[in-house]
């Protein structure tokens, strides 16, 4: 069935460096893919998505790439602040039901 | 719109009890998803409902664990007989065909 990958499972910068994180899916036919941080104690929340038609999406320091052809997206955080920390998760839907996450990456931005 | 609303947000249990857990998705929204998190297996997708029907149920880990969505607002999740191992974090999301999941505020569970 559909596999969503994560990596890393844990990543630890420095304050103002660039944080990356990657994910791979298995099902061809997936089409829109969410990005998810969740904060200790509170409940996902969307930070941005994509679409299969896309290549690249950026919201301020946040950005999201995607390569169909190698069925992986990636998300970029750069000049990560403390507020960053957090477990971001990654998803990918093929726009039908059903909505498969990775496992999750505990983000730690040091100050 | 409140968002997707859950009930109780904790409940603690005695093994063996019936505990049943909450969900009033967003207005519109068509699609309900159960999901259960812990520590050690991350976030689990249970169960989804579209339309009020339930889609792919094979999440659900064993036949203690039902759920139902009677009407397009309101969702159950059931556990019968309650185990200490399903102590978790249970959540309830919603959203609207190819959209983004709204996620509910969680119902912590502790089976003692």
């Amino acid at each position: 069935g559909e596999n969503v990958e994560q990596h890393p499972s844990t990543l630890s910068v420095q304050e103002g460096d660039s944080a990356v994180i990657k994910c791979t899916y298995s099902d061809s036919a997936s089409n829109y893919f969410p990005w998810y941080k969740q904060e200790l104690g509170k409940r996902p929340q969307l930070i941005i998505d994509i679409r299969s038609n896309v290549g690249e999406k950026k919201d301020q320091r946040i950005a999201v790439t995607l390569n169909k052809t190698a069925k992986h997206f990636s998300l970029h955080i750069t000049e990560t602040q403390p507020e960053d920390s957090a477990v971001y998760f990654c998803a990918a839907s093929e726009g039908g039901f059903k909505t498969i996450f990775g496992a999750g990456t505990r983000l730690f931005v040091k100050a | 719109d409140a968002g997707v609303i859950q009930s109780p947000r904790h409940e603690v249990t005695e093994m063996g009890q019936e505990v049943t857990l909450r969900c009033k998705p967003i207005s519109g929204h068509n699609s309900l998803f159960w999901y259960r998190q812990t520590m050690m297996r991350g976030l689990e997708l249970l169960i989804y409902f579209n339309n009020n029907v339930p889609i792919d149920d094979s999440g659900m880990p064993e036949d203690r664990f039902s759920a139902k969505m009677p009407n397009a607002s309101f969702s159950t999740l059931k556990i019968q007989p309650s185990e200490p191992r399903d102590s978790a974090v249970y959540f309830c999301a919603s959203r609207v065909r190819g959209n983004e999941q709204f996620f509910g505020p969680g119902t912590r569970l502790t089976v003692l």
